[in-house]
């Protein structure tokens, strides 16, 4: 059964950077072409894509968040990581990182059970 | 504002049906992208509830059922039960991976 777990800081500061690690368990990271990505739901809003990954590295990220989203897979260790650099209060959300159900396809199949990240001082 | 448009709120009392409304354009559901529906229950983690605009995963009831036509895709939820209350969301892709706002279900 396939399991994500989030991990990192509940508590960031404003300006700095978020890193999140999403570490995966009942299937490996590299064993297909699944899509894996990070979801956030600020308080009160709705879902919104932050970015996503194949094991290959080949990495993908929402507009919205310019070039403050890096994405990257560690198979050695079966996780995938998140850092949003420079944030602010705006970026406090739950924060998801989840599997497509198929291989080479884009629906979120397995989610992680989220984690709440505060920004603040 | 998302690039996917949902109504904000449905209900509908226990027994009847309700539809939830996903409208996109061209360069999304238009486009020919698949749309997926979620419905996501507070302090949980959203779960999938459609795929590939008409799928059910394993273990989703028959109750839920998906279509799309053109621009637009609906979720339909028939036999409604209380425990169905909750935020539905639409997804598909355009350029990026793309979510609707969101619509709430009140079971009334």
């Amino acid at each position: 059964q396939l399991q994500l777990q989030e991990s990192g800081p509940g508590l960031v500061k404003p300006s700095e950077t978020l890193s999140l690690t999403c570490t995966v368990s009942g299937a490996s990271i590299s064993s297909s072409y699944y899509y894996w990505s990070w979801i956030r739901q600020p308080p009160g809003k709705g879902l919104e894509w932050i970015g996503g990954l194949y094991y290959s590295g080949n990495t993908y990220h929402n507009p919205s968040l310019k070039s403050r989203v890096t994405i990257s897979v560690d198979t050695s260790k079966n996780q995938f990581s998140l850092n949003l650099s420079s944030v602010t209060a705006a970026d406090t959300a739950v924060y998801y990182c989840a599997r497509s159900l198929f291989s080479r396809s884009r629906e979120v199949g397995y989610w992680g059970q989220g984690t709440l990240v505060t920004v603040s001082s | 504002q998302s690039v996917l448009t949902q109504p904000p709120s449905v209900s509908g009392a226990p027994g009847q049906r309700v539809t939830i409304s996903c409208t996109g354009s061209s360069s999304n559901i238009g486009a020919g992208y698949d749309v997926h529906w979620y419905q996501h229950l507070p302090g949980t983690a959203p779960k999938l509830l459609i795929y590939g605009n008409s799928n059910r995963p394993s273990g989703v009831p028959d109750r839920f059922s998906g279509s799309k036509s053109g621009t637009s895709a609906s979720l339909a939820i028939t036999g409604l039960q209380a425990e169905d209350e909750a935020d539905y969301y639409c997804q598909s892709y355009d350029t990026t991976v793309v979510f609707g706002g969101g619509t709430k279900l009140t079971v009334l």
